[in-house]
């Protein structure tokens, strides 16, 4: 079956320390999203990309940085400048945009807590 | 700017009973609607979308929403509610061009009494 797959599902950091999340698609969708998810307040969108070697900052993009060297695979890395990166992180994708099919297929999450 | 409200945060109904979660949004013109919903640590799953055409959408899990334009709103309804419903609800909207980039409500919480 197609999906997204994000890993690992939880994550530890350490301060001053990056960590790569993972997150890989078999549908064959051109576009790939990074949100992240705090309590309340719904998902904030980190960074997109809708074509391979190519990313767009979303509302939140400091202190996060990601590569889209392949159409399956969309990391994210969260550097030792996001001050606060406990969180939830889900990664999404999409056919590319204004087609009919479009929408969101998620991926499972990852949880990642700083120690 | 542009904007999606889901004016309920926690939503408590009987199983069995009938649900409306409410949704509004401001925009330059229709968007995209869409409805996703969340179990507790897990992703979003698409519940249903409205492009165009008939006001009333059907989605999966007997969810249905009605885009109303004069409203602004696209709200959510089921007419009876079961427990594995219990969870995340959301709304989104997006623009029909440039990036397409949808933007989420903050959510609305079900809960289901026995």
């Amino acid at each position: 079956d197609g999906g997204i797959t994000q890993s690992p599902k939880y994550l530890f950091r350490k301060e001053g320390q990056n960590v790569t999340l993972s997150c890989e698609q078999n549908l064959n969708h051109d576009a790939m999203y990074w949100y992240r998810q705090d309590p309340g307040q719904g998902l904030r969108l980190i960074y997109y990309s809708q074509i391979v070697n190519d990313f767009q900052k979303g509302d939140i993009a400091e202190g996060y940085s990601v590569s889209r060297e392949k159409k399956e695979s969309f990391p994210l890395t969260v550097t030792s400048a996001q001050k606060n990166p406990t969180a939830f992180y889900l990664c999404a994708s999409s056919p590319l945009p204004g087609r009919i099919s479009y929408g969101y297929t998620f991926g499972s999450g990852t949880r990642l807590t700083v120690v | 700017a542009q904007s999606v409200t889901q004016p309920d945060i926690h939503i408590t109904v009987s199983e069995g009973a009938s649900l409306e979660l409410r949704c509004n949004y401001s925009y330059g013109a229709t968007p995209y609607l869409f409805w996703y919903v969340q179990s507790p640590g897990q992703g979003l799953q698409l519940l249903l979308k409205y492009f165009s055409g008939d006001t009333l959408v059907q989605g999966i899990k007997g969810f249905e929403a009605e885009f109303k334009r004069s409203q602004s709103s696209f709200n959510l309804r089921k007419p009876s509610v079961h427990w594995s419903d219990a969870a995340e609800y959301f709304c989104a909207v997006a623009p029909r061009g440039g990036s397409y980039i949808p933007t989420f409500g903050r959510g609305t919480s079900l809960i289901v009494h026995p």
